[in-house]
């Protein structure tokens, strides 16, 4: 496995703003997710974090509204632009590529954002 | 569209019992599936999984089953124990989408004394 940390790991925000989630691995990981867990519901995959290459986003999400930056093998940062109430989620971090199985993920603490 | 269904919010189960938590799936081409348990203010943490060419696993108390006729999963602890309450969550992958999981809403299980 791996050490992941996420900073903050909280916030609380005013519409309209942005903020900035940084995501550390303790080593070198071929694969970088970003996931979101909005109240009550289950994780939804946001993006596939690209080392040197744009992420790939899933349907539903967008590059302006979530970008996301890679620059290397042990770090990802992922934005929450323009926020809305509707954006309250917590938002994850997860790699892979660490096990036998290239299925098998490991997560970070997370953030809990709350937009007012 | 909800592939990947757990269609209990929350389960209770004095200690020292079986937990059985359930999961089902609509996918039929999901191939490896996986559980993961979540502590408040923590991030998920794998706990173990199985793939579509098993029907079972076991890993000490905990074991999963597959059924893939029915497209179902359980996750067996035996015997539960109080620090086993969390939230637990099923997940499931296709060999040909490397890395992209597909996860249940969870169910919250308690282990009471």
């Amino acid at each position: 496995s791996a050490v992941i940390s996420q900073k903050p790991s909280r916030d609380i925000c005013q519409r309209g703003t942005s903020l900035t989630i940084q995501c550390q691995v303790d080593s070198q990981v071929t694969m970088m997710f970003w996931y979101r867990q909005q109240p009550g519901q289950s994780l939804t995959l946001i993006a596939t974090a690209n080392q040197g290459s744009e992420a790939t986003y899933e349907s539903g999400f967008v590059i302006d509204k979530f970008p996301i930056s890679r620059p290397n093998l042990t770090f990802s940062t992922l934005t929450v632009s323009n926020m809305s109430p509707e954006d309250s989620s917590i938002y994850l971090c997860s790699v892979g590529g660490l096990s036998s199985s290239y299925n098998e993920q490991f997560f970070g603490p997370g953030t809990r954002l709350t937009v007012l | 569209d909800q592939q990947v269904k757990q269609n209990s919010p929350s389960l209770s189960v004095q200690e020292g019992r079986i937990s059985i938590l359930n999961c089902d799936y609509t996918n039929s081409m999901f191939d490896y599936f996986l559980w993961y348990k979540k502590y408040p203010a923590e991030g998920p943490t794998f706990l173990i999984s199985i793939s579509s060419i098993k029907d079972k696993n076991e890993d000490g108390r905990f074991t999963v089953f597959l059924n893939k006729s029915a497209k179902h999963l359980s996750l067996h602890i035996v015997p539960s124990q109080p620090g086993d309450s969390a939230v637990y969550f099923c997940a499931a992958a296709r060999g040909s989408t490397l890395g992209r999981l597909y996860f249940g809403r969870g169910t919250q299980l308690t282990v009471w004394p």
